[in-house]
C-alpha cells in the first residue's frame, strides 16, 4: 500500500480482556517495528521484526506481550490480560533500510 | 537515564518568531531524524541527517547534525500556527540500521 496501515484506529476493551493491533506496512519493507507512546511520554520500542523473524524483542514490558509477522508483511501485536498501564498508543513503522514510516497509530483504551 | 535527551519540553512562541529545539546524546548518532505530530496521529517524517556537521532545509525548517554527531537542532523560522504540534527526534544509536531510539518530545504552541 501507499503507507503503513494500522488497525483499529482506536480500541477501548475491559481490563483482563485480549487485544490484537494490526499493522500493514508498506509494500516491500522488510523491517517492521512496534513502539508505544504513553500520554506525555516518548516513543517506547517494544519489538523490532526483520522479514518474519524478530531480531530484537528487548522492549516487549512483559510476557503479557507477543507479536507475530506473516508472509514478511502484516503484523500483528497481541497484548493478553490487558491491564490498565497498557494504555497507550501503539505506534507501528517499517523501514526498506532508509528511512521509517509511521502508520497513524492504534489507541488502546483499557477500562 | 534518556539516551536522548530533547530540549526544551515544551515552547510557546509568538507567529513569526524563530525557534530551535535541540536534541542530545552521549553516544554517536548513526541516524538522526526528525518528526513531527499532530495530537491523534502518527508521526510525519521531517529529515534525516547522517553526516557529521550535515545540515537540510525544507521549507522555514532547516537540522542540523553536529560534528561529533551528538546532537542535533532543529530551527524553525518565522513560525507559524501550522507548525505548532509535537516534535520528536530519533536515532539510530546502536548503529546504522539499527532500531530508533526517540527522545521525550518538545511541545510546540504558536500564538497567532
Amino acid at each position: 500500500g501507499a503507507g503503513v496501515s494500522q488497525s483499529p484506529s482506536n480500541k477501548v476493551t475491559e481490563k483482563g480482556k485480549d487485544v490484537e493491533l494490526r499493522c500493514d506496512p508498506i509494500s516491500g519493507h522488510t523491517a517492521l517495528y512496534w513502539y508505544r507512546q504513553s500520554l506525555g511520554q516518548g516513543l517506547e520500542f517494544l519489538i523490532y521484526f526483520q522479514g518474519n523473524s524478530a531480531p530484537d524483542k528487548s522492549g516487549l514490558p512483559s510476557d503479557r506481550f507477543s507479536a507475530e509477522r506473516t508472509g514478511g508483511s502484516v503484523s500483528t501485536l497481541t497484548i493478553q490480560r490487558t491491564q490498565q498501564e497498557d494504555s497507550a498508543v501503539y505506534l507501528c513503522a517499517s523501514s526498506h533500510g532508509y528511512g521509517y514510516t509511521f502508520g497513524s497509530g492504534t489507541r488502546l483504551t483499557v477500562v | 537515564s534518556q539516551e536522548l535527551e530533547q530540549s526544551p519540553q515544551s515552547l510557546i512562541v509568538q507567529e513569526g518568531k524563530n525557534l530551535t529545539i535541540n536534541c542530545t546524546s552521549s553516544k554517536t548518532l548513526y541516524g538522526l531524524y526528525w518528526y513531527k505530530q499532530k495530537y491523534g496521529e502518527g508521526l510525519i517524517f521531517l529529515m534525516m541527517l547522517q553526516k557529521g556537521g550535515e545540515e537540510k532545509s525544507h521549507e522555514k525548517i532547516t537540522a542540523k547534525l553536529d560534528e561529533k554527531k551528538q546532537q542535533s537542532s532543529l530551527h524553525i523560522t518565522a513560525s507559524q500556527p501550522s507548525h505548532a504540534g509535537i516534535y520528536l527526534c530519533g536515532a539510530e544509536i546502536g548503529g546504522s540500521g539499527d532500531k530508533l531510539t526517540f527522545g521525550t518530545g518538545t511541545r510546540l504552541a504558536v500564538r497567532p
